[in-house]
């Protein structure tokens, strides 16, 4: 079963509004990222958060990680068309063979 | 130049043809992956590789298999196509390092008739 579940699966807002997608898991981890992807294409990195860090920040992006609630979120300030995408999150479980695990992903639509 | 490229980007095939996607990095990196994603859902692994002697199934192994030829090159073949392997196919490359980010290629369009 997938590590990580984004809520919602899908989110529609008009633009210069802020966006915000959550991501939910099961088990420790070392890190936790977020990959962003347009239509069809391949996924891009965005931003990664350690198990030891609380908040992110890459331009308009905030990260927060609460590891006892074993969730993250990612806020996209003052959306704009082209932030129109799926986002996903991955996790790095923290012992074992370490690889990626992604979520489902949250389709986001932002409107002009 | 892309750093992880795909070969072909579209492939139309019928039921029962064996095909092979390919895949290069130019990014020096040991770890190689093969997602399967299917429309409107997330990524699925298919088989990924630590280094060249090292390969492991994911979790839709079933139908597929791989081939690590260098550390810059990763195939994934299809023996005999079926018409539920109809998916968007996605390499990925990553370093040995603590973090596990990964790049992606642009993809590969796989319709099976």
């Amino acid at each position: 079963s997938q590590q990580g579940e984004e809520d919602p699966q899908a989110l529609s807002i008009q633009e210069g509004e802020n966006a915000t997608m959550n991501c939910s898991y099961k088990t420790s981890i070392n890190n936790l990222q977020w990959y962003r992807q347009n239509s069809g294409r391949g996924l891009v990195h965005l931003i990664l958060i350690r198990s030891n860090e609380r908040e992110k920040h890459s331009g308009r992006l905030r990260v927060t990680l609460d590891t006892s609630k074993k969730s993250s979120s990612l806020l996209i300030t003052a959306s704009r068309a082209a932030d129109t995408a799926s986002y996903f999150c991955a996790t790095l479980f923290s012992g074992g063979y370490n690889k990626l695990i992604f979520g489902a992903g949250t389709r986001l639509a932002v409107h002009p | 130049d892309a750093d992880v490229t795909q070969t072909p980007r579209n492939r139309i095939t019928k039921t029962g043809k064996r095909i092979m996607l390919e895949c290069s990095q130019t990014k020096g990196h040991d770890r190689m992956y093969w997602y399967r994603q299917d429309p409107g859902l997330g990524l699925q692994l298919i088989y990924y590789s630590f280094d060249v002697k090292d390969i492991n199934k994911g979790e839709i192994s079933d139908g597929y298999s791989v081939s690590r030829q260098a550390q810059a090159k990763f195939s994934l073949s299809l023996e005999s196509a079926i018409p539920n392997q109809t998916a968007l196919y996605f390499c990925a490359t990553s370093e040995r390092d603590s973090t596990d980010t990964q790049y992606f290629g642009p993809g590969t369009r796989l319709t099976v008739l």
